[in-house]
């Protein structure tokens, strides 16, 4: 596609519910990266895969949280238990995945979640 | 661990006039990059100007320019000529040399009036 993209745009779960959000990238690219963002806050990282594995999962806070890329193209960040503080927008963005310091991130619209 | 501080939450300039956005960052790095992303109420960051830390030059793309002072450790952004498309978040961020995820500040929300 043109430019990253997320679905769903907006989801609204319960207390303990199980979430997954999907993350579209750029085609050919081969790093995909998942923000947290927090409202009135910046971006926070979770976690950055080259191709199919997971080369830095340092970001995610706990292990409720997961997220896969089994075919090195969609990832799909997973949730579980959900908690009222997981309420954020999540942001996906994707790179050439090249060594070369010109490597640009390009963001998704991001996915708002609310945990009631 | 590297930090960046945004210590303007909210700012407003005429259409038209020129405004400067603050970032201080810290690190222990030597080999860096600093990133300006504007976020508009789409949610999409978008890229506005890169620096990279062992260039003395400042960064110029258009109307957006940056101040970067490296022993200071700041980083601002000035917008000449803002334009209404202007107003959205503007997100400082840090990366080490080939680093992979960003370090972003609070954000400053910048509204141009007209």
């Amino acid at each position: 596609g043109a430019g990253v993209s997320q679905t769903p745009s907006n989801k609204v779960t319960e207390k303990g519910k199980y979430v997954e959000l999907r993350c579209d990238p750029i085609s050919g690219h081969t790093a995909l990266y998942w923000y947290r963002q927090s409202l009135g806050q910046g971006p926070e990282f979770l976690i950055y895969f080259q191709g199919t594995g997971a080369a830095d999962d340092s970001g995610l806070p706990n292990d409720r949280f997961f997220a896969v890329r089994p075919e090195g193209s969609v990832s799909t960040l997973k949730i579980q238990r959900t908690e009222r503080g997981d309420s954020a927008v999540y942001l996906c963005a994707s790179s050439r995945g090249t060594s070369s310091d010109t490597d640009t991130q390009y963001f998704g619209p991001g996915t708002r979640l609310t945990v009631l | 661990a590297q930090t960046v501080t945004q210590s303007q939450p909210e700012m407003s300039v005429q259409e038209a006039e020129t405004v400067t956005l603050s970032c201080t960052y810290d690190t222990s790095e030597n080999n860096y990059y600093l990133f300006w992303y504007k976020q508009p109420p789409s949610r999409q960051m978008i890229l506005v100007i890169r620096q990279e830390a062992y260039k003395q030059q400042n960064a110029t793309e258009n109307r957006f320019s940056v101040n970067f002072q490296k022993a200071a450790k700041s980083f601002s952004l000035k917008i000449s000529d803002s334009q209404l498309g202007d107003t959205a978040m503007y997100f400082c961020a840090f990366m080490i040399l080939y680093g992979q995820n960003f370090v972003f500040g609070p954000g400053t929300r910048l509204s141009v009036l007209p």
